[in-house]
């Protein structure tokens, strides 16, 4: 899922498949990464986080990668449920005094049934 | 426990009419941000505020003005609406001080300028 145009790139999975996100974030300095779902109307909620100095973190249901490398971030989703269906962000925090938090793009979920 | 809160809901304003966006929240959070985002897309930071007492411009800030008015609150002004100012803004906060800390989100300002 990359950045292109002024539409959201879509993903369509299946229901029960596992599901995977990218990102690519901007800064290489940033320290902290975090995963966001939005549905519709509603603001973004937190899913799951990751520091500069981990490559991997699990949460329930999903796992995020941070390739510090290429700058890449994905998120991946398992057994995909109707209820993943959102748009999902991923967001960089430049960190030390500024702490300012930059999302990317985002990447629309659709969840076949 | 209301996290954060904005006001209005929804705002319709006329070009060139002018209004404050309000935040606030209870979380004792340091930092402060104001996004926007257009239909289809992602956030966009306006500005933010990393500490009471201090501002700094993001991606996105002409046509804004921001005030840290107290450690709970930070407010958006815009002095003369556009409509491409018309977007739904989203007030967030953080325990910032350099913390690896999630944003909490309000539930977003929608505004139409026509």
């Amino acid at each position: 899922g990359e950045s292109v145009g002024l539409h959201l790139p879509t993903l369509s999975v299946q229901e029960g498949d596992n599901s995977i996100i990218n990102c690519a974030y901007s800064n290489s300095a940033s320290d902290y990464f975090i995963w966001y779902k939005q549905e519709s109307g509603k603001g973004p909620q937190f899913i799951i986080d990751i520091r500069s100095n981990m490559d991997k973190r699990q949460g329930q249901r999903v796992t995020v990668l941070l390739n510090k490398t290429v700058k890449h971030l994905s998120l991946q989703i398992a057994a995909t449920q109707p209820g993943d269906s959102a748009v999902y962000f991923c967001a960089e925090n430049y960190g030390g005094a500024t702490n300012k938090l930059i999302f990317g793009t985002g990447t629309l979920l659709a969840v076949q049934p | 426990n209301a996290g954060v809160t904005q006001t209005p809901k929804f705002q319709v304003l006329k070009t060139g009419q002018s209004m404050t966006l309000q935040c606030a929240q209870d979380m004792n959070h340091n930092s402060m941000y104001w996004y926007r985002q257009d239909p289809g897309m992602g956030l966009r930071l306006i500005y933010y505020s990393a500490s009471e007492g201090t501002t700094d411009k993001g991606e996105v800030p002409n046509g804004y003005n921001v005030s840290r008015l107290n450690k709970r609150e930070f407010s958006l002004r815009l002095e003369s609406a556009a409509p491409s100012q018309t977007s739904v803004y989203f007030c967030a906060s953080s325990e910032g001080d350099g913390g690896w800390t999630e944003a909490f989100f309000g539930q977003g300002t929608r505004l139409t300028v026509v």
